[in-house]
């Protein structure tokens, strides 16, 4: 079945670095793809939207030169957290919908989490 | 624009009872989808079940079944038979059947199951 991978699971980088998180749709075209973030204990909340070939749309408060988002084939979808801080640090999440018999039900990334020390 | 509404943070229950998670949504949308999700610990959302809006029949899926009441915008999912690997994080979620639209999640549930 259709299958969302998503890299690197677990990452821990230093104050002011930027860390590039890999979402690859497997066997089908992913044409957009949502990106999540997720506080401990807390929902997902959408950050962006991206579609191939054109420019991410951002969610309210969403920094957009800090979360940079591509989405340059079908099947790749890229978002880097540039120069993180400790705030950053967070779970995020993609998904790529797809038309099924659940009609345009989600398949999820596995995540990633980030520590910004 | 549409909400979901889960109003039990935490949720305990014996292995092999039945549970009950409840889920409310409001939208204007005439066509849509409901949705729940497991998430453990490790993070990754587990999809569980799918009730369209149009569907006349209540959602089944092994253990899981959801309790549609569209009258009253209720989605709440049942898990019969807990087992201790049904304690995490369950989410309800929904989207319109238009488009590409992004899911609209709950606050969430988490689920114990004791021995």
């Amino acid at each position: 079945g259709a299958v969302v991978s998503q890299h690197p699971s677990r990452v821990i980088c230093k104050s002011g670095t930027s860390v590039k998180i890999e979402c690859r749709s497997l066997d089908f075209q992913a044409t957009t793809m949502f990106w999540y973030r997720q506080f401990p204990k807390q929902s997902l909340m959408l950050m962006a939207t991206s579609n191939e070939g054109s420019k991410a749309t951002y969610e309210q408060g969403v920094e957009k030169d800090k979360f940079l988002i591509n989405h340059a084939s079908l099947t790749l979808s890229t978002l880097t957290v540039t120069s993180a801080h400790p705030e950053d640090s967070s779970f995020y999440i993609c998904s790529a919908p797809i038309r099924g018999r659940r009609n345009t039900e989600a398949f999820f990334g596995q995540g990633t989490r980030l520590t910004v020390v | 624009a549409q909400k979901i509404t889960q109003t039990q943070p935490g949720m305990f229950v014996q292995e092999k009872e039945a549970v009950t998670l409840d889920c409310t949504y409001d939208t204007s949308d005439q066509s849509y989808g409901l949705f729940w999700y497991k998430q453990p610990s490790s993070g990754e959302m587990i999809f569980l079940i799918y009730q369209g809006s149009y569907d006349e029949q209540n959602a089944t899926e092994g253990r899981y079944s959801l309790n549609f009441q569209k009258a009253r915008k209720s989605a709440n999912l049942v898990i019969s038979a807990s087992q201790l690997g049904d304690s995490a994080m369950y989410f309800c979620a929904m989207r319109p059947n238009s488009g590409y639209s992004t899911l609209t999640f709950g606050k969430g549930t988490m689920l114990l199951v004791s021995p």
